[in-house]
């Protein structure tokens, strides 16, 4: 069956460091793959996508993934983050049936002053 | 765009009462989806609909959960006889159902309605 890994429940990061997120996927088709933000409170925003093409994306807010066929992964990165960035984070597949998405259980950005 | 609005934000209800939800999409959506998210944890699929077609129910919790979307706009979803289980918070989603495949998996989710069965 399809699933998702979000191997860090949390990573704390301090403000201006650079973020590196991970998300390991188990799909045996060329995958559609998302990445989603959460803010305490409030529902789901859509950060990036990635459908096929160049396997660096660029999303909103300054974050990009990349997608790794090799290993499986597409990973979450920025550069320098910001307090507001504190927040938690879910990755997902698209699968086939039913277009639904399968998602990760999230990791939560705790940053630091 | 006024993105995907969901009302009630909260609902506390006490244990066996009945429960509805409502859930306006994108207007140009014609996907919908229920989701049920409970604290540390991604979204757990319910169910979806294609206009007024409800395509996929299987994955709806028990025969106490329901969903409709009458008129191919906005959904409701209910619990009936509510349990202290079912407190979590219930999201809904839009994406396109037409034009390239991908798009129907890229979905747009409203704030959700937390619900707390006392």
């Amino acid at each position: 069956a399809q699933s998702v890994t979000q191997p860090d429940i949390h990573i704390t990061v301090s403000e201006g460091a650079s973020l590196e997120l991970r998300c390991n996927y188990s799909y045996g088709a060329t995958p559609y793959l998302f990445w989603y933000v959460q803010s305490p409170g409030q529902g789901l925003q859509l950060l990036l996508k990635y459908f096929s093409g160049d396997t660096l994306v660029q999303g909103i807010k300054g974050f990009e993934a990349e997608f790794k066929r090799s290993q499986s992964s597409f990973n979450l990165r920025k550069p320098s983050v910001h307090w507001s960035d504190a927040a938690e984070y879910f990755c997902a597949v698209g699968q086939d049936s039913n277009y639904q998405l399968i998602w990760g259980a999230g990791t939560k950005l705790i940053i630091k002053p | 765009d006024t993105g995907v609005s969901q009302d009630p934000r909260h609902k506390i209800t006490k244990r066996g009462q009945n429960v509805t939800f409502r859930c306006d999409p994108i207007s140009e959506h014609n996907r919908l989806y229920w989701y049920r998210q409970t604290l540390g944890q991604g979204p757990e699929f319910l169910t979806y609909f294609q206009n007024e077609a409800q395509l996929e129910k299987s994955r709806l919790l028990s025969d106490r959960f329901s969903a409709e979307r009458p008129k191919g706009s906005f959904s409701t979803l209910e619990i009936q006889r509510t349990e202290q289980g079912d407190s979590a918070m219930y999201l809904c989603a839009s994406s396109l159902g037409t034009g390239a495949v991908a798009l129907a998996y890229e979905q747009y989710f409203g704030p959700g309605t937390r619900l707390t069965v006392t």
